[in-house]
């Protein structure tokens, strides 16, 4: 299946401050998505990124908080912005591979102190 | 709302036995339903499941789902320790998953 190449694996980060995380996948995809993990909790989605459109936005996530670009069919980045300890969670981009399967990139643990 | 309830949330078995996960749901706009493993960070592909009644099986693993009674659920027998893991449901509508809140097995040796 298509591999999602996600990156930081991890970081930490200081209150206030911005973190960029990137995802290349290695064929062309027309939707990606990303997920935010909070410490003991499941996956929920954040956005559905498409090439060219401004990103889709789930209930109680907003742009500012967490913009997404989408320059090419193969990559995308999610930013979380000002950030505070409650954004401490694992990140993962997310695309699918014809409609066979949902893969997923490495993720990302994000701490924030 | 949409909805995904797994059961258990957590369990514990001998290495050797054979467990059942289970998942019920309610998903506006259904499209077929995933399971994953996750051990770390990043979730792994399991089953992907769209038809009713159809088994799918991979090894010691299989799955199967009930569209008429929305749920689905996931076998595995003869366990081994490297079965150890988080085993999260997740529906799809139009291509967005609805995660459940998964099932913790621990396979104690």
């Amino acid at each position: 299946s298509a591999v999602i190449s996600q990156k930081p694996s991890r970081d930490i980060c200081q209150r206030g401050t911005s973190l960029t995380i990137q995802c290349q996948v290695d064929s062309q995809v027309t939707m990606m998505f990303w997920y935010r993990q909070q410490p003991g909790q499941s996956l929920t989605l954040i956005a559905t990124a498409n090439q060219g459109s401004e990103a889709t936005y789930e209930s109680g996530f907003v742009i500012d908080k967490f913009p997404i670009s989408r320059p090419n069919l193969t990559f995308s980045t999610l930013t979380v912005s000002n950030m505070s300890p409650e954004d401490s969670s694992i990140y993962l981009c997310s695309a699918w591979d014809g409609d066979t399967e949902a893969f997923f990139g490495q993720g990302t643990r994000l701490t924030v102190v | 709302e949409d909805k995904v309830v797994q059961s258990p949330l957590s369990l514990v078995v001998h290495e050797g036995d054979t467990v059942t996960l289970n998942c019920s749901y309610e998903v506006t706009n259904f499209r077929s339903l995933l399971w994953y493993k996750q051990e770390k960070k990043a979730p792994t592909f399991l089953f992907m499941l769209t038809s009713s009644g159809i088994e799918k099986k991979s090894g010691r693993l299989s799955s199967i789902l009930d569209k008429k009674e929305l749920f689905s659920i996931l076998n595995i027998t003869a366990t081994q320790t490297g079965d150890s893991a988080v085993y999260l449901c997740a529906p799809s509508r139009a291509q967005k998953l609805v995660f459940g809140q998964g099932t913790r097995l621990t396979i104690n040796p």
